[in-house]
């Protein structure tokens, strides 16, 4: 079942914090981020893992929280280059299938 | 290291005709998996091949299919297009099964069913 971004979309100025959510109906087991610019690939972010488990880049952070079923990226003194579409991909236990929501716009403005 | 390859990267084809799309992983990667992107609906899983075997499939009728070859190349198929079939279809290499490892996404086959 595909998980729930929220919101859709958010316009920063520069240096401004943005959250992003994303929430599933079912256990999850992990928890994956990406970010795609326009017209590129998707380029991997981090995956979080049930325990706690994280591994990513240095300068993203999320957070996964198990009982609630849902993860959240944390993008702390946006730059211009932050601006893209974030996709969580999402794990449920036993699936091995990676689900992906529709996408979180993030649009930074100088 | 080169990175994931998918040709063609744009086709146009009409209604009922097929199509075949090719991904070559990186090299060692032995997971590729393939997603269907529109636009409003996100990543959709289609299928996911690990050392040459299905190993989970989304929720697309039997039109999609793939393979995946020894090189561990895949391809995937779609059969009697529809309009709705139009998408960007990107192939995702993984060293590990897709629920474990970090993905490395192609730039993708953009189709255009007319």
């Amino acid at each position: 079942q595909q998980p729930v971004q929220s919101p859709q979309a958010v316009i920063l100025r520069e240096g401004e914090d943005a959250v992003i959510n994303c929430s599933s109906s079912k256990a999850l087991y992990s928890v994956h981020w990406y970010r795609q610019k326009h017209g590129e690939a998707p380029v991997f972010l981090m995956i979080l893992l049930k325990g706690g488990e994280q591994k990513g880049h240095e300068k993203i952070s999320a957070s996964f929280n198990e009982k609630k079923q849902q993860s959240s990226l944390y993008l702390t003194a946006s730059q211009l280059s932050y601006s893209g579409t974030y996709f969580c991909g999402t794990e449920w236990g036993g699936s091995e299938k990676l689900v992906f929501g529709k996408g979180t716009k993030l649009t930074v403005n100088p | 290291k080169a990175g994931v390859t998918q040709t063609p990267r744009y086709l146009i084809k009409t209604r009922g005709q097929q199509v075949t799309l090719s991904c070559s992983p990186i090299s060692g990667h032995r997971s590729v998996s393939w997603y269907q992107q529109t636009p409003g609906q996100g990543l959709q899983f289609l299928f996911e091949y690990f050392s040459e075997t299905q190993r989970n499939k989304g929720n697309f009728p039997g039109r999609f299919s793939g393979r995946q070859f020894s090189n561990s190349r895949s391809e995937m198929n779609v059969s009697t297009l529809e309009l709705g079939d139009s998408a960007l279809y990107l192939c995702a290499s993984s060293s590990r099964r897709v629920s474990t490892g970090e993905l490395f996404f192609g730039e993708g086959s953009r189709l255009t069913v007319l």
